[in-house]
């Protein structure tokens, strides 16, 4: 069975300080996509990054910053100078291969960030 | 481009009554899958369309039904409803190719169901 689980629950932070979200991930298959969402208010789950597990190369976008380790089974997300609107609930979650949309979320990390 | 559009955004049931929520995949997009999210339960997958046909189905009783019409846009039905029903339903569309690696799901911004 696939399973995610974010330890960190919820997160506050000042503007500009740096975060780093947790995700560690459990999967029997070889070839699977783990994903990172953010969730404002709205409601809406915008996609942030995906990544396939035979791929472990880590991903920088502006201030985003993705580090994959397949011998931790994690896949963490930091935020370089945090902004005010970083301020949503992330989850990450995890797909096997031709499992469609049929995705596995972890529960979530609410962050703050504080002006 | 258009991104996914659920309507209603809000609305409010009674207990035993079925509800139908709409959402229109973005422009091309042959997949539509659907998920429930409460505060308790967090995010679970529902069931998942693919040219008018079901493709995956998640572990929900059979009061949760869902369908997909030829222009890819997909409803999804609860019928007698419960309180535990209360939530937000998210909608979310893909090209559909097969293996997620090469294929990215976009959510909708959802609907709230309340049930009282």
């Amino acid at each position: 069975a696939q399973k995610v689980t974010q330890a960190q629950t919820e997160i506050s932070v000042v503007e500009k300080e740096d975060v780093t979200l947790d995700c560690v991930y459990e999967t029997r298959d070889t070839t699977y996509y783990l994903f990172w969402y953010k969730q404002p208010p709205s409601g809406e789950l915008v996609f942030l990054i995906r990544r396939n597990s035979f791929d472990e190369q880590n991903e920088i976008s502006g201030r985003y910053s993705w580090n994959f380790q397949k011998s931790t089974s994690s896949f963490n997300f930091t935020i370089t100078a945090s902004q005010v609107v970083d301020s949503a609930v992330y989850f990450c979650a995890l797909s096997g291969y031709n499992y469609g949309q049929n995705f596995v979320f972890g529960p979530g990390t609410r962050l703050s960030v504080l002006p | 481009k258009a991104g996914v559009t659920q309507t209603p955004r809000y609305l409010i049931k009674t207990r035993g009554q079925q509800v139908t929520l709409s959402c229109s995949p973005i422009s091309g997009h042959r997949s539509v899958s659907w998920y429930q999210q409460t505060p308790g339960q967090g995010l679970q997958f529902l069931f998942e369309y693919f040219s008018e046909t079901q493709r995956n189905k998640g572990n929900f009783p059979g009061r949760f039904s869902g369908r997909q019409f030829s222009n890819s846009r997909s409803e999804m039905n609860v019928s007698t409803l419960e309180l535990g029903d209360s939530a937000l339903y998210l909608c979310a569309s893909s090209r559909g190719a097969t293996g997620t690696g090469y294929d990215t799901i976009y959510f909708g911004e959802g609907s709230w169901l309340t049930v009282v």
